[in-house]
């Protein structure tokens, strides 16, 4: 079946500091890759749609000058969590759409801790 | 506002038992249901989905049932076993939208 992998999957990193996490579908073509935040043992909450070639549109209360996405291939998306602070720890979870209906994978995460 | 409500919030379950999770929705433009398992430290999958215009969907032990007029739908794990003990996640996605909105999860544990 289709992958999405995710580097890293794990990061610690110094407040203040930037942190880059990639979001790649391995054998298949991706227009559209959305961007979720996970809390401990709460949900998933939509960060932002990420489209190949254009801005990302970016969900209401989520600051897009501190998480900044680029997706500049059909098979690549990053998200960086610029001046990381400790509220900002959190599991990253990236899925990528293949344009086929009803159809929507998942990357395994990553989690960011912001010491 | 939660789009997408969940319960129970935990779920404790013996081995062979029927595991029983429900949602409710308000957005009548919502017309994707899909549920997800997800196991610690790891991404979503998928486990099975529906769409409003049936009203259940069978694939091996795990079952959706759909009550559109109630806006709510349920999932069903027959026969549950240890190794289904994950968090599961019930979402749904608005028409012309791509992305999911997930209700707030379900630990379910089954305990052999």
């Amino acid at each position: 079946g289709a992958v999405v992998s995710q580097h890293p999957s794990w990061v610690i990193c110094k407040s203040g500091t930037s942190v880059k996490i990639e979001c790649r579908s391995l054998d298949f073509q991706a227009t559209t890759m959305f961007w979720y935040r996970q809390f401990p043992k709460q949900s998933l909450m939509l960060m932002a749609t990420s489209n190949e070639g254009s801005k990302a549109t970016y969900e209401q209360g989520v600051e897009k000058d501190k998480f900044l996405i680029n997706h500049a291939s059909l098979t690549l998306s990053t998200l960086t969590v610029t001046s990381a602070h400790p509220e900002d720890s959190s599991f990253y979870i990236c899925s990528a759409d293949p344009g086929v209906p009803d159809t929507q994978y998942f990357g395994p995460g990553t989690r960011l801790t912001v010491l | 506002q939660q789009q997408v409500k969940q319960s129970p919030q935990s779920l404790i379950v013996q081995k062979g038992g029927i595991s029983i999770i429900n949602c409710a929705y308000e957005n009548t433009a919502f017309d994707y249901f899909p549920w997800y398992q997800q196991f610690p430290g790891k991404g979503p999958a998928l486990l099975i989905a529906i769409r409003p215009d049936v009203s259940e969907k069978k694939e091996g032990r795990f079952t959706i049932s759909f009550n559109k007029s109630a806006k709510q739908f349920s999932l069903h794990i027959m026969d549950s076993q240890p190794g289904d003990s994950a968090t599961y996640f019930c979402a749904a996605r608005q028409t012309g939208r791509r992305a999911l909105t997930f209700g707030s999860g379900t630990r379910l544990q089954v305990q052999p």
